[in-house]
């Protein structure tokens, strides 16, 4: 089946940084999205993609959808402590009831 | 606007019990998904319900699962008897939209913990 392969699985990083994660996929997908899962808590959509190539922004979260349609980025610039939780990228085949595929996320830490 | 609403948040229970799981979809979501998420396998689809009607259960581990949605405010996730493997925060969401599009509001979730 489809997999979604997440880089890094986890991240230290000081206040402050930029943040750089990937996922990556075995197949082409016509849907990426990345979602943020506090501790505790359930995911939380942040930005959904829906054309190759596409960048878009969420304030200081920036995603794109990469051209061979078989991988995503997302970037976080100046860090701050609420950032800390666990993203998962997320992908489809098409817009209809096809399964969701979520990465195996990775996990971001904030060093004081 | 309240969120996707799911009971109890923690459940610890002994092998062979039965568990049963709650949710309460947004309003107005057609679609309702339970999830299940562990370390080793993250998350994964068990079984998705459009207007109330089950539409793919092929997620679902075996027939100790069972899941119902008897009106469009109401879903229920079952486990019996459970297993210790059955361990794992256990996710409802719901969209307005197929899940193909990706735009799903989960619940806090409901940690399982069979003894």
């Amino acid at each position: 089946g489809q997999q979604l392969n997440q880089s890094p699985q986890s991240m230290f990083i000081q206040e402050g940084e930029d943040v750089s994660m990937n996922c990556t996929s075995s197949s082409i997908f016509n849907t990426w999205l990345w979602y943020k899962q506090d501790p505790g808590e359930g995911p939380v959509l942040l930005i959904a993609l829906y054309k190759a190539g596409e960048l878009t922004s969420n304030g200081r979260l920036t995603a794109q959808f990469g051209t061979t349609r078989k991988d995503s980025f997302l970037n976080i610039s100046a860090s701050i402590p609420s950032d800390v939780g666990i993203y998962f990228c997320a992908g489809s085949t098409n817009f209809g009831n096809e399964k969701l595929t979520f990465g195996t996320g990775t996990r971001l830490t904030i060093i004081p | 606007d309240a969120g996707v609403i799911q009971s109890p948040r923690h459940e610890v229970t002994e092998m062979g019990q039965e568990v049963t799981l709650r949710c309460k979809p947004i309003s107005g979501h057609d679609y309702l998904f339970w999830y299940r998420q562990t370390m080793m396998r993250g998350l994964e689809l068990l079984i998705y319900f459009n207007n109330n009607v089950p539409i793919d259960d092929s997620g679902m581990p075996e027939d100790r699962f069972s899941a119902k949605m008897p009106n469009a405010s109401f879903s229920t996730l079952k486990i019996q008897p459970s297993e210790p493997r059955d361990s794992a925060v256990y996710f409802c969401a719901s969209s307005r939209v197929p899940q193909g599009s990706g735009e799903l509001f989960f619940g806090e979730g409901s940690r399982l913990t069979v003894l």
